[in-house]
């Protein structure tokens, strides 16, 4: 199966700043078919980005996704209070579908 | 709206059984594969089954021969049949609509805990 390694697995930053999110897989993600989800406290995850780089409906265009094959990007170009959540990556490129560890935005 | 609720999460003992259900509305439900996810108490998600709207069946290694998905397109309701817990079946259990290959919209999730 493939392995997603996210990193860091916490960011602190201050509303305002520049967020960076590393996810790479173990094998090539064919077909772009990786997805971004945010989760908040309490709260299911839920699609931020698909196709690597798709924003989701109602998604902020502060939110931006790049990257192909191994190595991928979630961007947040400018920290609003209401982003700091837990952010996770996910591939379907090959079965089984699987998670990244997740990366922790905090203040 | 989309709206799934999940039920049937609880404590249960190692070896044991149970079934999740999950209630859909607000789209077309026979039109759409579904999935189970799950989440660990440490956060990790795993997707433990998927369902094609005709009924195809999909399971990781983790789960396959333990854990059934089916789903009733007369009463729009997505199902897992859990068998043979084991302690690492802990976690919330998420019932999620899918688009293609992606989990476009999830539930509140039901909490499974294995433990005696």
């Amino acid at each position: 199966e493939i392995v997603l390694t996210q990193s860091p697995d916490t960011l602190s930053l201050s509303p305002g700043e520049r967020a960076t999110l590393s996810c790479r897989a173990s094998q090539a993600v064919t077909n772009n078919y990786l997805a971004w989800y945010q989760q908040k406290p309490g709260q299911a995850p839920r699609v931020v980005i698909d196709d690597a780089s798709r924003r989701a409906t109602g998604i902020p265009d502060r939110f931006s996704g790049s990257g192909s094959g191994t190595d991928f990007t979630l961007t947040i170009s400018r920290v609003e209070p209401e982003d700091f959540a837990v952010y996770y990556c996910q591939q379907c490129a090959h079965s089984p579908r699987t998670f990244g560890q997740g990366t922790r935005v905090e203040i | 709206e989309v709206q799934l609720v999940e039920s049937g999460g609880d404590l249960v003992q190692p070896g044991g059984s149970l079934r999740l259900s999950c209630a859909a509305s607000g789209f077309s439900f026979t039109t759409y594969g579904m999935s189970w996810v799950r989440q660990a108490p440490g956060g990790a998600l795993e997707w433990v089954s998927g369902i094609s709207p005709g009924g195809g069946t999909y399971y990781p290694d983790s789960v396959k021969g333990r854990f059934t998905i089916s789903r009733d397109n007369s009463k729009s309701t997505l199902f897992l049949q859990m068998s043979s817990l084991r302690g690492g079946d802990t976690g919330v259990y998420y019932c999620t609509k899918d688009s293609g290959w992606l989990s476009e919209s999830w539930g509140q999730g039901t909490r499974v805990t294995v433990s005696s």
